[in-house]
């Protein structure tokens, strides 16, 4: 059974520009999470969506947002990139939104 | 506010030595609690969970950890450590929401393990 797979997995961006990840789930789970993790402030929670529905946000700007496909696909898209935007952003999915989480080996963003 | 509070930064054992890392958690109800292991430039593998029942949880790779309500503990432990165990640990609640969904982790800091041979 495939993981949770993450593109790209490194990215090189500029201050201003926006950007886009994706992430495709296990087969079969439904719910898709979204974490920050910087050194600074550790693993930060974005957003979790099942079902094409937002359930929950993290507390950041709403320069951050996401959105989820009726195959379970995710995308989370960062707009105006700012430095401190440079993070390993890690996808998570899970069968419910009651069920442990699986996580992508992360998408690795730098801001320049 | 909910919070993972993981007190070592960093650990260093003895290959063969035992381990034991050390998660204490801030939350109103009966959590979700999980631990996860992240190797370099990897993502987080789950090593074990806790939802309900027995306080003693088995997980992969030889690791156990026990929830202690009254501590608010849910500490990590391996009887005998191996080279391949060196990686950052990382302890984490699930909170349950009004629709049931556990969706959002609260993450602690981390606990860096390195293994001496």
């Amino acid at each position: 059974k495939a993981g949770v797979t993450q593109t790209p997995r490194y990215l090189i961006k500029t201050r201003g520009q926006q950007v886009t990840l994706s992430c495709s789930p296990i087969s079969g789970h439904r719910s898709v999470s979204w974490y920050q993790q910087t050194p600074g402030q550790g693993l930060q929670f974005l957003f979790e969506y099942f079902s094409e529905t937002q359930r929950n946000k993290g507390n950041f700007p709403g320069r951050f947002s996401g959105r989820q496909f009726s195959n379970s696909r995710s995308e989370m898209n960062v707009s105006t990139l700012e430095l401190g935007d440079s993070a390993l952003y890690l996808c998570a999915s899970s069968k419910t939104s009651s069920d442990e989480q699986f996580f992508g080996p992360g998408t690795r963003l730098t801001v320049l | 506010a909910q919070s993972v509070t993981q007190p070592d930064i960093h650990i260093t054992v003895s290959e063969g030595a035992s381990l034991e890392l050390r998660c204490n958690y801030s939350y109103g109800a009966t959590p979700y609690l999980f631990w996860y292991v992240q190797s370099p430039g990897q993502g987080l593998q789950l090593l074990l969970k806790y939802f309900s029942g027995d306080t003693l949880v088995q997980g992969i790779k030889g690791f156990e950890a026990e929830f202690k309500r009254s501590q608010s503990s849910f500490n990590l432990r391996k009887p005998s450590v191996h080279w391949s165990d060196a990686a950052e640990y990382f302890c984490a609640v699930g909170l349950m929401n009004y629709g049931g969904s556990q969706g959002n982790l609260i993450f602690g800091k981390g606990t860096k393990l390195s293994v001496k041979p």
